[in-house]
């Protein structure tokens, strides 16, 4: 079965400082796609990124980066000079592909950031 | 291009009624799947439709249902409401070769 851990359950950071969202996954498959949503107080899940298994290229995007390690079965996100609309939880999550087709996220528990001023 | 939309935004319901979700896809999206989360649960996959099939379903009892119409906007019925149904619905789609997912602004859907 497929599994995603967000061991940090909460973080809080001064504006500016730099932080880590660590993921940890499990999985048999040897093709799949890992994901990194946000979600602020309004409920709307906002996709961030997409890697799939084959793929391990560090990618950076403005003040979002990601570490895609296969080795560790990890997937880490990090804000860089966090700022206060940063302030969400964060979910990663991991693509179940069937045999058939079909998309099945199985999702982490999330990780609450507060960045404050 | 629009966004996933679903209606209603907030739903309040009584145990043992029924209760229907809307989700429209963004245009061009064929599947469309659902969600439930609970603080308790987190994010629990309901089920998946394409092409007005259901193609994958998550460990959910039956009185939670869903359909697709033809022109991909999905329906979700959940019948004999309970308490623990209550929670926050959402619907996401996505095009097939790219398994990106892109998510509505849910249904808080409460149950008393």
């Amino acid at each position: 079965a497929q599994k995603v851990t967000q061991a940090q359950t909460e973080i809080s950071v001064v504006e500016k400082e730099d932080v880590t969202l660590d993921c940890v996954y499990e999985t048999r498959d040897t093709t799949y796609y890992l994901f990194w949503y946000k979600q602020p107080p309004s409920g709307e899940l906002v996709f961030l990124i997409r890697r799939n298994s084959f793929d391990e290229q560090n990618e950076i995007s403005g003040r979002y980066s990601w570490n895609f390690q296969k080795s560790t079965s990890s997937f880490n996100f990090t804000i860089t000079a966090s700022q206060v609309v940063d302030s969400a939880v964060y979910f990663c999550a991991l693509s179940e592909l069937f045999t058939g087709g079909g998309n099945k996220l199985t999702f982490g528990t999330g990780t609450q950031l507060k960045v404050e001023l | 291009k629009a966004g996933v939309t679903q209606t209603p935004r907030y739903l309040i319901k009584t145990r043992g009624q029924q209760v229907t979700l809307s989700c429209s896809p963004i245009s061009g999206h064929r599947s469309v799947s659902w969600y439930q989360q609970t603080p308790g649960q987190g994010l629990q996959f309901l089920f998946e439709y394409f092409s007005e099939t259901q193609r994958n379903k998550g460990n959910f009892p039956g009185r939670f249902s869903g359909r697709q119409f033809s022109n991909s906007r999905s329906e979700m019925n959940v019948s004999t409401l309970e308490l623990g149904d209550s929670a926050l619905y959402l619907c996401a789609s996505s095009l097939e070769r790219d398994r990106e997912s892109y998510f509505g602004p849910g249904t808080r859907l409460t149950v008393t």
